[in-house]
């Protein structure tokens, strides 16, 4: 079993939809979470950071429960700009961040 | 300010042969991290080096893989008898220090023929 598991998709959606990305991770003692976004070919980026508390950055929602091991993403009216691969990422004490596998979006005129 | 910078972008190699990689840190960070990426996967850890030291090499496959940083900012990751399974975009990030941000450069896609 992975340590950070994601749905891979492909997810299609019209322009202005709402779309949610769910991630499960193993290692309870994980420290620290986020939401990285990879274009085609292209680098990682930090998307934000996820709290227990949850926390929001503009379209962006994304929700921690450490009880059930459980991350999440929601993004509100799509935009054809937000297509990408999105990231759950862990980090652990150690310095090295553990990716899923990544969950592939488009989104669509 | 710059980023982190990678080079070469693109590398093609035969099946034996032995390969560099580098990677230019973000001036200041003290912190460089070497992942693998596989086509459809998320990166993996490999190597990373606070300072001149490597904290954690736990990521390294086989001893044909190896990565030096002898001067706390540029690192080289270096493959030795190169087999056609190493063939992935080797990416390279760094951070002021461990548990900061990482930032990532734009990596080194590697095919082995």
């Amino acid at each position: 079993r992975k340590e950070v598991e994601q749905d891979p998709g492909p997810f299609n959606v019209p322009e202005g939809a709402t779309v949610a990305f769910n991630c499960t991770y193993s290692n309870s003692a994980s420290q620290s979470f986020f939401w990285y976004r990879q274009d085609c070919r292209k680098e990682p980026k930090l998307l934000m950071s996820v709290y227990s508390s949850g926390n929001e950055d503009g379209r962006f929602t994304a929700q921690l429960n450490r009880a059930s091991q459980y991350i999440s993403l929601l993004i509100r009216d799509s935009k054809l700009s937000d297509s990408a691969t999105y990231l759950c990422v862990v980090y652990n004490q150690g310095g090295k961040l553990i990716f899923g596998q990544g969950t592939e979006l488009s989104v669509k005129p | 300010g710059a980023g982190v910078s990678q080079t070469p972008s693109n590398k093609v190699t035969e099946k034996g042969k032995y390969v560099e990689l580098r990677c230019d840190p973000i001036s200041g960070h003290t912190a460089l991290y070497w992942y693998r990426q596989s086509l459809g996967q998320g990166p993996e850890f490999l190597i990373y080096f606070q300072g001149t030291g490597a904290a954690d090499d736990s990521g390294l496959p086989n001893d044909r893989f190896f990565a030096v940083r002898p001067e706390g900012s540029v690192s080289t990751l270096k493959i030795q008898r190169t087999e056609r399974g190493d063939s992935a975009v080797y990416l390279c990030a760094s951070s002021w220090t461990s548990g900061e941000t990482q930032y990532f450069g734009p990596g080194t896609r590697l095919l082995v023929l």
